[in-house]
């Protein structure tokens, strides 16, 4: 039940493209939900995050979608740039609860 | 902009061996987590740390890890005899204060290759 899961495992997307990534949790509890983004070598740096009274967050580039009936939250990022090629967390916790991580998935923009 | 810092980047050690990572935290910061992720694997809760005591701790975090917090800016874990399974990127994190703790910001890492 405190499981996040996340897909796809790797993507490919052209330059300008949108990238989609999927998250799924069972805990309802959850109530807060960051994406992180980490480049290789480096730590995990928050992106963007959103709880559950909104279906929707955008900041810049960078939106989620979140399906509270359906369990499931987003990431798109718009118009996807070589410099967004990077491995991507999704996340969630409640509370003052640590932070459980899906498993990440490899983005790779390509020109 | 504030950051969490970590030292060393890279430590290498003999199994058995007792090792210290340190990290500092956001100096307004209250909440303190370590991390970690073996190398490709997903980000892996260790402990949390607040008001001098540990919060929470993972199944993970067994007789073998400690951490302390032994001034006021340091926040360290130790591996008292490490194991080959010990290997990976740890990561420290700190956030503002309970209610916002949700909002985690996590250091470079300090990798740690047990051989």
């Amino acid at each position: 039940q405190q499981q996040v899961k996340q897909s796809p495992q790797s993507l490919i997307v052209q330059k300008g493209g949108i990238s989609i990534i999927n998250c799924a949790y069972e805990n309802t509890a959850f109530d807060y939900f960051p994406w992180y983004q980490q480049f290789p070598g480096k730590g995990p740096a928050l992106l963007i995050a959103i709880r559950p009274d909104v279906s929707e967050k955008k900041e810049g580039r960078f939106t989620i979608s979140f399906n509270k009936s359906a369990k499931q939250f987003s990431l798109h990022i718009m118009d996807s740039q070589p410099g967004d090629s990077a491995t991507y967390f999704c996340a969630a916790c409640s509370g003052n609860t640590p932070l459980v991580f899906g498993k990440g998935t490899r983005l790779s923009v390509i020109a | 902009e504030p950051e969490v810092t970590q030292t060393p980047s890279h430590q290498v050690t003999q199994m058995g061996q007792e090792v210290i990572l340190r990290c500092v935290p956001i100096s307004n910061h209250l909440y303190f987590y370590w991390y970690r992720q073996i190398l490709g694997q997903k980000v892996e809760f260790l402990v949390s740390f607040y008001n001098n005591e540990i919060s929470e701790k993972s199944e993970i975090f067994d007789d073998q890890f400690s951490v302390e917090r032994p001034d006021g800016s340091n926040f360290t874990l130790k591996i008292r005899s490490t194991k080959l399974e010990d290997s990976a990127m740890y990561f420290c994190a700190s956030s503002e204060a309970p209610g916002q703790a949700y909002e985690q910001y996590f250091g470079p890492g300090t990798r740690l290759t047990v051989t």
